[in-house]
């Protein structure tokens, strides 16, 4: 089975600061995909970002970062420069390809609620 | 028409009523999926549907009847709800693979914003 712990339950910084969002998952298989997803207050989630197990760089998209460490099985998200925008529920969530090929379904952690205040 | 969308985006029905939520896919998607999004809970899938055949069923009571016609539309069916079932359910499509071992990103609608009264 797979789980996906997203301790930090509410997190409030002010406008231009960093942030890091942490994600911490556990799956048995050697094979999966990591995900962030955004959910604005309008309730749609947006897609952020997928690693794969394979790939360990991190990755820098604008002011959003992705840090992937195995060894802690970790997957950790950083807002740099904050921005009111940015303010929204995010989730990490995995999912491990099924055997037979096809569809997989996501393990989301719980979300975070990330508050920029101006 | 763009994305995923969902049809109703709010819905209040009775514990005896009968209603049916609806998902569209205009993104050449062959995989489809609902989730279940409560208060008190973390997101839920509930079932996957990959190339309109259902392959996974995640212990979800039988008052829920999921239907996929084709691979751009994704139903589902309510009958005789609790008031726990009361949540924001999601739809989500994605590529799927056959055979091979890739997750693909799933791109999600706005929900449906459902109370059981």
């Amino acid at each position: 089975a797979q789980k996906v712990t997203q301790a930090q339950t509410e997190i409030s910084v002010v406008e231009k600061e960093d942030v890091t969002l942490d994600c911490v998952y556990e799956t048995r298989d050697t094979t999966y995909y990591l995900f962030w997803y955004k959910q604005p207050p309008s309730g749609e989630l947006v897609f952020l970002i997928r690693r794969n197990s394979f790939d360990e760089q991190n990755e820098i998209s604008g002011r959003y970062s992705w840090n992937f460490q195995k060894s802690t099985s970790s997957f950790n998200f950083t807002i740099t420069a904050s921005q009111v925008v940015d303010s929204a529920v995010y989730f990490c969530a995995l999912s491990v390809p099924d055997s037979g090929g096809g569809a997989d379904g996501l393990t989301f952690g719980k979300g975070t609620h990330l508050i920029i205040q101006p | 028409e763009t994305g995923v969308t969902q049809t109703p985006r709010h819905l209040v029905m009775g514990m005896t009523n009968k209603k049916s939520l609806k998902c569209e896919q205009h993104l050449g998607h062959n995989a489809m999926y609902w989730y279940k999004q409560s208060a008190k809970k973390p997101l839920e899938l509930m079932f996957v549907y990959n190339f309109k055949e259902q392959t996974e069923n995640n212990s979800v009571p039988s008052r829920f009847s999921p239907e996929c016609p084709n691979s751009s539309h994704l139903f589902l069916h309510l009958h005789t709800l609790q008031p726990e079932d009361s949540a924001l359910y999601l739809c989500a499509s994605s590529q799927a693979t056959s055979g091979g071992h890739y997750s693909y990103e799933q791109y999600f609608g706005p929900g449906t914003r459902l109370t059981v009264t």
